[in-house]
């Protein structure tokens, strides 16, 4: 298998745009995770789906962020508007509960909003 | 909720044996992951305990206590490349919620 596969790899946008951050996760797994990862904060969990289900997303800083997994092998990340404060790494990652407990993450999408 | 805390930082020689702490309060518990991180990379797994003793694989090694609510990672024989950040993380029904992280340098 190919890993989490996420893209953009980087991304650099105005304060105002909509953002789409995309992932694809390793097939046959069933959670799927959305992280934000910055200096200042670490890496907090923002959402996390288990077999495309939304289960928590407690982590999801503001209404702008939203997050979606239409089936198991596609999950989006939007924020709308974009702010300089959501410059960060997102990371996806994906785990199969039954097979462990092994966390598989993606490259990362980094974001730059100016 | 959970909280877990951690080193921010370690310093080591190479050659050398370190232990990174981490102790958690966390409203529900399965287990206990540890994830490095190099710059500019994606974190990746290295080993998990559920149950209390002690894990071992190659030159890491990782602890769990759950009546403490404390764990450590154990690296030996500190090579150059250990540099970067290593993460605790409890494992929850389904979530995983990390540490800070710590970073840690091996000087020649």
């Amino acid at each position: 298998d190919a890993g989490v596969i996420q893209s953009p790899r980087h991304e650099v946008t105005e304060m105002g745009q909509e953002v789409t951050l995309r992932c694809k996760p390793i097939s046959g797994h069933d959670y799927l995770f959305w992280y934000r990862q910055t200096m200042m904060r670490g890496l907090e969990l923002l959402i996390y789906f288990n077999n495309n289900v939304p289960i928590d997303d407690s982590g999801m800083p503001e209404d702008r962020f939203s997050a979606k997994m239409p089936n198991a092998s596609f999950s989006t990340l939007k924020i709308q508007p974009s702010e300089p404060r959501d410059s960060a790494v997102y990371f996806c990652a994906s785990v199969d509960r039954g097979s462990g407990n092994t966390i598989y993450f993606g490259e990362g999408s980094w974001l730059t909003v100016v | 909720g959970q909280s877990l805390e951690q080193p921010s930082e370690v310093t080591a020689v190479e050659g050398a044996i370190v232990q990174i702490n981490c102790t958690y309060q966390t409203s529900g518990f399965y287990g206990l992951s540890w994830y490095q991180q190099h710059d500019g990379g994606a974190p990746t797994f290295l080993s998990y305990n559920a149950l209390d003793g002690l894990e071992e694989t190659g030159r890491f090694s990782s602890f769990l206590s759950r009546s403490d609510s404390y764990g450590y990672l154990l690296l030996q024989e500190l090579q150059m490349k250990d540099s970067a950040s290593y993460f605790c993380a409890v494992e929850d029904a389904g979530k995983s919620t990390f540490g800070d992280g710590t970073t840690l340098t091996v000087k020649p």
